[in-house]
């Protein structure tokens, strides 16, 4: 089947750590986003990237960092530096050959710091 | 600028019909979209309409864009519980990116 998958659905980390937040597609998709999203507010970009190993900050992007040395994956690592990074995290990719944009999300990972 | 604008909540019986309204600022948009996200998931694209139409049916969901006002709507017939859900609406432009709105909770009683 495919899709993007996300890993784990719910994390738990101490105040200080960093922790990376996974995220797989094989949709054979060249871009991919990472969005925050907190109670009623909507998705806040915080990375994304159009092709391997290129990547652009989103309208949030202070105390995140990604990767993209692979197509399908785009991890995201919530740094200690994020000050508020309780929050649900969402993956999308799409394809860039399309004028349509639709964008294809991951169920989502749900982070709790403490 | 871009920014996308909706309600936060609606509630409707089971069995009417239910409007969700958008607005939105830019008017290059290309493409209009709909998604749905239930609790605890992620968003499903609904459908999409291009700027150039007016209206688009697919089933039980009806899309009308007015370009001039810069309002889109998704009217939702029949609704049915497991139509409850958050709500978004998205533009797109000619670039990678989606602009989402800030999400229309839909709650649908007995």
């Amino acid at each position: 089947d495919g899709g993007i998958t996300q890993s784990p659905k719910y994390l738990f980390r101490k105040e200080g750590q960093n922790v990376t937040l996974s995220c797989e597609q094989n949709l054979n998709h060249d871009a991919m986003y990472w969005y925050r999203q907190d109670p009623g507010q909507g998705l806040r970009l915080i990375y994304y990237s159009q092709i391997v190993n290129d990547f652009q900050k989103g309208d949030i992007a202070e105390g995140y960092s990604v990767s993209r040395e692979k197509k399908e994956s785009f991890p995201l690592t919530v740094t200690s530096a994020q000050k508020n990074p309780t929050a649900f995290y969402l993956c999308a990719s799409s394809a860039r050959d399309r004028g349509l944009k639709e964008q294809y999300f991951g169920p989502g990972t749900r982070l709790t710091v403490t | 600028g871009e920014d996308v604008e909706q309600s936060l909540f609606l509630s409707v019986r089971e069995g009417d019909s239910s409007v969700i309204n958008c607005t939105y600022t830019d008017s290059s948009s290309t493409y209009l979209y709909w998604y749905k996200q239930e609790p605890g998931a992620g968003l499903q694209l609904l459908t999409y309409i291009f700027s150039n139409m007016d209206m688009k049916q697919d089933q039980r969901l009806t899309v009308l864009l007015n370009k001039k006002d810069k309002h889109l709507s998704l009217r939702i017939a029949d609704t049915q519980t497991g139509d409850s859900a958050i709500y978004f609406c998205a533009e797109s432009f000619n670039t990678d990116k989606l602009i989402f709105g800030t999400g229309t909770r839909l709650q649908v009683f007995p």
